[in-house]
């Protein structure tokens, strides 16, 4: 079965601290897919970023990163120097693999103060 | 539009009525989603559609809850007598394949249950 961790269900900043959001994951497939979602306080979800299981390359987007490690089944998320638009629920999520569906976490709540 | 299209956006209703919710997923988008999301709590999984596929029911809480999807197109969430314990946010997702590919949302549909 598939698993995907958030341990952190809140975390509160100041605005241009940086910050990481983790996700553990667990699957027996060898062929799978992490992604991240935001849902802002407007509350649609939106797409992030999307790896497969074959590149643990690292990826950066702007002020948004992202440490993909197999080693530790783990693909965590960093905002470097946050904005309170930054502030939303982030889920991270697994598919591909038999199962077919996605199995998302059950989110990090992140606050951004000014 | 472009997007994935849910309707009505808000339903309220008297506990034991029925309630069908919409959604029109992107156009040539072969997997469908329904979620449901408490206030504040992570996406529960309810169904999965793909393709021609037998769907991937695993996630309907009781059988008080149906969905169907016509012509690989759009798909009605039905829940019969409904109860307070229903009222929640359910959201509709679409993407181009299985588990493989980014999940596209709708804005959801929020209910709440007399």
């Amino acid at each position: 079965a598939q698993k995907v961790t958030q341990a952190q269900t809140e975390i509160s900043v100041v605005e241009k601290e940086d910050v990481t959001l983790d996700c553990v994951y667990e699957t027996r497939d060898t062929t799978y897919y992490l992604f991240w979602y935001k849902q802002p306080p407007s509350g649609e979800l939106v797409f992030l970023i999307r790896r497969n299981s074959f590149d643990e390359q690292n990826e950066i987007s702007g002020r948004y990163s992202w440490n993909f490690q197999k080693s530790t089944s783990s693909f965590n998320f960093t905002i470097t120097a946050s904005q309170v638009v930054d502030s939303a629920v982030y889920f991270c999520a697994l598919g591909g693999g038999n199962a077919g569906k996605s199995t998302f976490g059950d989110g990090t709540t992140l606050t951004v103060k000014p | 539009g472009a997007g994935v299209s849910q309707s009505p956006s808000n339903k309220v209703t008297e506990k034991g009525k029925d309630v069908e919710l919409r959604c029109d997923p992107i156009s040539g988008h072969t997997a469908l989603y329904w979620y449901r999301q408490s206030l504040g709590q992570g996406l529960e999984f309810l169904i999965y559609f793909q393709g021609n596929s037998a769907p991937d029911k695993s996630g309907l809480p009781s059988d008080r809850f149906s969905a169907e999807r016509t012509g690989g197109s759009v798909s009605t969430l039905t829940i019969q007598r409904t109860q307070q314990e229903d009222s929640a946010v359910y959201l509709c997702a679409s993407s181009v394949d299985r588990g493989y590919q980014p999940q596209h949302f709708g804005d959801g549909t929020r209910l709440s249950i007399l």
